[in-house]
C-alpha cells in the first residue's frame, strides 16, 4: 500500500526558506515510472500545483513559483523534498505531497501539513 | 499553458438528485482530465481519471464524460456523504492545472 507523509516546520518567518519532506512507503520512488509532486491549498481556497519531479530527475514547476521553488529526490531515503525561497504570507497554505501516475492524475496523497508564514 | 475553467462554483441539490459539474480546458486535452473529491480537513481523493475511468473503490453513482475541451462529472442519486468540494485537473501537459472547485451541498 502506497503511503506518503509530509514533514517539516509549521511556522516560517517571512523572507526565509520553507522546507518540506515527503516520505514515501509501499513503493520505491527510484523504480517507479511515476512523477512525485507538491500541491498546496491556501486556507479556504482551491488547489495549486507547485511542481513535480520524475524519478530520473526531471523537474517541472508552476510558472508563478518557478523562480523560488526547488524539488529534489533522495532515493536512499525514499523521500522527495520541496524548498520555497523568500516566502511571504501568500505562501501560507496546507502543503500536500502526492504521486502523479502518468496522465491519470494524483492517485496517492499525503495528509497535508499546514505551513504558516509569520514573524 | 492550459487553463481549466470549472463551473458552477457551488451547487445545492436534494438527496437523490443528479448533479453535473463541468470543466472547460483552454486547449484540446484529448480526454486527459481527472476529477477529485475533497472533504474538509482531508486531502483530495481521485475519483475519475482519463475522463471516464472510475478509480478503484469509487461508487458507481459517479461518472465522467466529455471530449476535446469540455468535460463533465456527474453524481447521480446524490447522497449525504457526497457533500464536498470537487476539482478537475488536467494532467495532459505541464504546467498542471486545477479547476477552481465546485462546492456541493445538500438542500
Amino acid at each position: 500500500q502506497v503511503q506518503l507523509q509530509e514533514s517539516g516546520p509549521g511556522l516560517v518567518k517571512p523572507s526565509q526558506t520553507l522546507s518540506l519532506t515527503c516520505t514515501v512507503s509501499g513503493v520505491s520512488i527510484s523504480s517507479s515510472g511515476d512523477h512525485w509532486g507538491w500541491v498546496r491549498q491556501p486556507p479556504g481556497k482551491g488547489l495549486e500545483w507547485i511542481g513535480s519531479i520524475y524519478y530520473r530527475g526531471g523537474t517541472f514547476y508552476a510558472p508563478s513559483l518557478k523562480s523560488r521553488v526547488t524539488i529534489s529526490l533522495d532515493m536512499s531515503k525514499n523521500q522527495f523534498s520541496l524548498k520555497v525561497n523568500s516566502v511571504t504570507a501568500a505562501d501560507t497554505a496546507v502543503y500536500y505531497c502526492a504521486r502523479l501516475e502518468g496522465g491519470s492524475g494524483f492517485d496517492y496523497w499525503g495528509q497535508g501539513t499546514l505551513v504558516t508564514v509569520s514573524s | 499553458d492550459i487553463q481549466v475553467t470549472q463551473f458552477p462554483s457551488s451547487v445545492s441539490a436534494s438527496v437523490g438528485d443528479r448533479v453535473t459539474i463541468t470543466c472547460r480546458a483552454s486547449l484540446v486535452i484529448s480526454g486527459w482530465i481527472a476529477w477529485y473529491q475533497q472533504k474538509p480537513g482531508k486531502p483530495p481523493k481521485l475519483l475519475i481519471y482519463a475522463a471516464t475511468t472510475l478509480q478503484s473503490g469509487v461508487p458507481s453513482r459517479f461518472s465522467g464524460s466529455g471530449s476535446g475541451t469540455d468535460y463533465t462529472l456527474t453524481i447521480s442519486n446524490l447522497q449525504p456523504e457526497d457533500v464536498a468540494t470537487y476539482y478537475c485537473q488536467q494532467p495532459y501537459s505541464f504546467p498542471l492545472t486545477f479547476g477552481g472547485g465546485t462546492k456541493v451541498e445538500i438542500k
